[in-house]
């Protein structure tokens, strides 16, 4: 079974600040990870896929790194929508799709 | 405009059974893998099962084989989930969810809003 371990729980930052999110597999899943932002109330939205790529309509700001079993999501400048829980996800290891803890951002 | 609207959630004592809908619009239907994704109160995104874009492969996570099955119907646009033989642990807000791709291996580009399926007595 693949294991996706976020880090850190939770990250205290002020807008116009770098936020670098980390995801490590416990075994190696290539670049197919994923990463989403998730809201209260609202429906999760995928932000990155295969590691490095935005999906359709995210912001330049944001970006996605590694492969292997360690990858980096970093936002390069908070705007205050960004704040929010951010989920990184795996795909092609069994359990076939899987999450990661989560990592919450919120305004210091 | 990508729409997905679940239906079917409540409150159901635990061993008995309900069954999810999600209404489709806005894409081919034939195209893509369709997937259920639940958030227990409190905690993170847990994949429960997915279905290639025929309904030829599926899959679930282990904790619901043998008591969950996904299917869809392609007149209908929908996407189903029977749940049966439900525990406490199935609470949590059920999401219906489109595949990047046509595989049941993909990645989740669009997101119904949810809904709620709470087991008790």
């Amino acid at each position: 079974e693949t294991v996706l371990t976020q880090s850190p729980a939770t990250l205290s930052l002020s807008p116009g600040e770098r936020a670098t999110l980390s995801c490590r597999a416990s075994q190696s899943v290539s670049t197919y990870l994923a990463w989403y932002q998730h809201k209260p109330g609202q429906a999760p939205r995928l932000v990155i896929y295969d590691a490095s790529n935005r999906a359709s309509g995210i912001p330049v700001r944001f970006s996605g790194s590694g492969s292997g079993t360690d990858f980096t999501l970093t936002i390069s400048s908070l705007e205050p929508e960004d704040f929010a829980v951010y989920y990184c996800q795996q795909r092609g290891n069994w359990p076939l799709l899987t999450f990661g803890g989560g990592t919450k951002v919120e305004i210091k | 405009e990508v729409q997905l609207v679940e239906s079917g959630g409540g409150l159901v004592q635990p061993g008995r059974s309900l069954r999810l809908s999600c209404a489709t619009s806005g894409f081919i239907f034939d195209d893509y893998g369709l997937h259920w994704v639940r958030q227990a109160p409190g905690k993170g995104l847990e994949w429960v099962s997915g279905i290639s874009w025929n309904g030829g492969s599926v899959d679930y996570v282990d904790s619901v084989k043998g008591r969950f099955t996904i299917s869809r119907d392609r007149a209908k646009n929908s996407l189903y989930l029977q749940m049966d033989s439900l525990r406490g642990d199935d609470t949590a807000l059920y999401y219906c969810v489109k595949g990047l791709t046509y595989s049941l291996s993909s990645w989740f580009d669009h997101w119904g809003q949810g809904t709620l399926v709470t087991v008790s007595s």
